[in-house]
C-alpha cells in the first residue's frame, strides 16, 4: 500500500522569505500524481500544485515549486516571498496512475504541516 | 457560480442517531468522493461514486452509507454503527478524465 510522510508536523517562516516542506512516499509503482494541498483556517482544501511521475521538469505554480526526487521518493514544497495569506496546513497526496477505475484515482494523504507565517 | 456545497456548516447529533450528510456540485463532475479528517490526521476516504447509481467503499467505509441518484449529489449517511462518528467531512468531485479533485467546504459533525 502506498504512503506518504510527512515529517514536519510544524513549520514557521518569516514574511517575505522562503520555506520548504517535505514529503515522501513509498510506492512501488513507475507512474503516479502526486499533489500538495493547502488548508487554509476555513477548512477547504486548495489545490496548490500537481506533478506528474513521468515529468522530469519540477512543476511551478507562481510562488509556489516542488523539487521531486523520482528515485528518493520525495517530493518537497518550496513557497518563495512568503505571504501571510499562506499561513494553512499543507497536504501532501499521491495517486497511483493507471488502467482507468475509480480505485485509480484515490487520493492518499500526509498528515500534513501547518506552515505559519510571521510578520 | 460553479462549485461544491455542502451542508450543514456544524452539525450535531445525539449518540445512536443517523445522520445524513448533504454534499451537492453543479460542476458537471461524475465522480464524487467523502472523505473524512480527524486532528494530526490527513484525510481519509470513506466511499467514491465514478458514475450515478455506483459507488465503491474506500479504507474506512463500515458504519457509513451513500446513495448516488443524481449526478449532482453524493449524501453520506453517518450510521449508529460508526463507533468515533465526531470529525470534520469534506466532500470532494473530480471531471471524468482529469486527476484532480476539487474540494467542498467541508462538515464538522459533533456526536454529543
Amino acid at each position: 500500500a502506498q504512503t506518504v510522510t510527512q515529517s514536519q508536523p510544524e513549520m514557521s517562516v518569516q514574511e517575505a522569505e522562503t520555506v520548504t516542506l517535505s514529503c515522501t512516499y513509498d510506492t512501488s509503482e513507475s507512474d503516479y500524481y502526486l499533489f500538495w494541498y493547502k488548508q487554509p483556517p476555513s477548512r477547504q482544501m486548495i489545490l496548490v500544485i500537481r506533478q506528474e511521475a513521468y515529468k522530469q521538469q519540477n512543476a511551478t505554480e507562481n510562488r509556489f515549486s516542488v523539487n521531486f526526487q523520482k528515485a528518493a521518493k520525495s517530493f518537497s514544497l518550496k513557497i518563495s516571498d512568503s505571504q501571510l495569506g499562506d499561513a494553512a496546513m499543507y497536504f501532501c497526496a499521491y495517486r497511483r496512475l493507471g488502467q482507468s477505475g475509480g480505485s485509480n484515482y484515490k487520493l492518499t494523504f500526509g498528515k500534513g504541516t501547518l506552515l505559519t507565517v510571521n510578520p | 457560480d460553479g462549485g461544491i456545497t455542502q451542508s450543514p456548516k456544524y452539525l450535531f447529533r445525539k449518540e445512536g442517531q443517523n445522520v445524513t450528510l448533504s454534499c451537492e456540485q453543479n460542476l458537471n463532475h461524475d465522480a464524487m468522493y467523502w472523505y473524512r479528517q480527524d486532528p494530526g490526521q490527513g484525510l481519509r476516504l470513506i466511499y467514491y461514486s465514478q458514475i450515478v447509481n455506483d459507488f465503491q467503499k474506500g479504507d474506512i467505509a463500515e458504519g457509513y452509507s451513500v446513495s448516488r441518484e443524481k449526478k449532482e449529489s453524493f449524501p453520506l449517511t453517518v450510521t449508529s454503527a460508526q463507533k468515533n462518528p465526531t470529525a470534520f467531512y469534506l466532500c470532494a468531485s473530480r471531471r471524468g478524465g482529469s486527476d484532480t479533485q476539487y474540494f467542498g467546504p467541508g462538515t464538522r459533525l459533533t456526536v454529543l
